[in-house]
């Protein structure tokens, strides 16, 4: 069982749809949570990190909830730019950087 | 942008061959990862390293060194290539693990063939 899973996808949604990822870790000592974007091609960047309160950054909000180990991320009316691939990551405290294997997302008009 | 700068940004090397991946980074980040990213599974890590001289390995080390011997320096080295290393390699740093606002930062990655 990999340490930290997501459902690969694709999620195909309209424009303006809401939809959720969810991702799973197994290490209970992770420590810090995020999730990154990444275009076709191109280098991971960070969308957001996941604070234990929860956080919202305009379309987006992400959740944690320690107690069942999952973080979620909520994309509100979707944009075609919102296109392309999310990554879950979890920091342990032995200092690895664990990236889920992503959710595809796919938006159309 | 960061300064995470991978060298070469392709290779094609053959079977059998050693071949060695440069990052370098302006930042003083204190820790440098490598991953390797196929279709079908995501990022994993190789190999990683929290300060000049110490590094531990990641859950697919098998077939690859490293070496840090100064900051801004994280070396990849893959001993003996073979094709199923065959992959993008991504370099990726950080300044610190412990906090919510720690941002790790890649490199545009090496897309490595080996025939």
């Amino acid at each position: 069982r990999k340490e930290v899973e997501q459902d690969p996808g694709p999620f195909n949604v309209p424009e303006g749809a809401t939809v959720a990822f969810n991702c799973t870790y197994s290490n209970s000592a992770s420590q810090s949570f995020f999730w990154y974007r990444q275009d076709c091609r191109k280098e991971p960047k960070l969308l957001m990190s996941v604070y234990s309160s929860g956080n919202e950054d305009g379309r987006f909000t992400a959740q944690l909830n320690r107690a069942s180990q999952y973080i979620s991320l909520l994309i509100r009316d979707s944009k075609l730019s919102d296109s392309a691939t999310y990554l879950c990551v979890v920091i342990h405290n032995t200092d690895k950087l664990i990236f889920g294997t992503g959710t595809r997302l796919q938006v159309f008009p | 942008d960061a300064g995470i700068t991978q060298s070469p940004r392709h290779k094609v090397t053959e079977t059998g061959t050693p071949v060695t991946l440069r990052c370098h980074q302006t930042e003083n980040h204190r820790y440098m990862y490598w991953y390797r990213q196929d279709p079908g599974h995501g990022l994993r890590l190789i190999h990683y390293s929290y300060g000049v001289k110490d590094t531990d390995k990641g859950e697919v080390s098998d077939g690859y060194s490293v070496s840090r011997s100064k900051t801004e320096d994280f070396l990849l080295t893959l001993e003996s290539a073979t094709s199923s290393q065959t992959s993008v390699y991504f370099c990726a740093t950080t300044r610190q693990t412990y906090t919510p606002d720690t941002e790790a930062f890649f490199g545009q990655g090496t897309r490595l063939t080996v025939v």
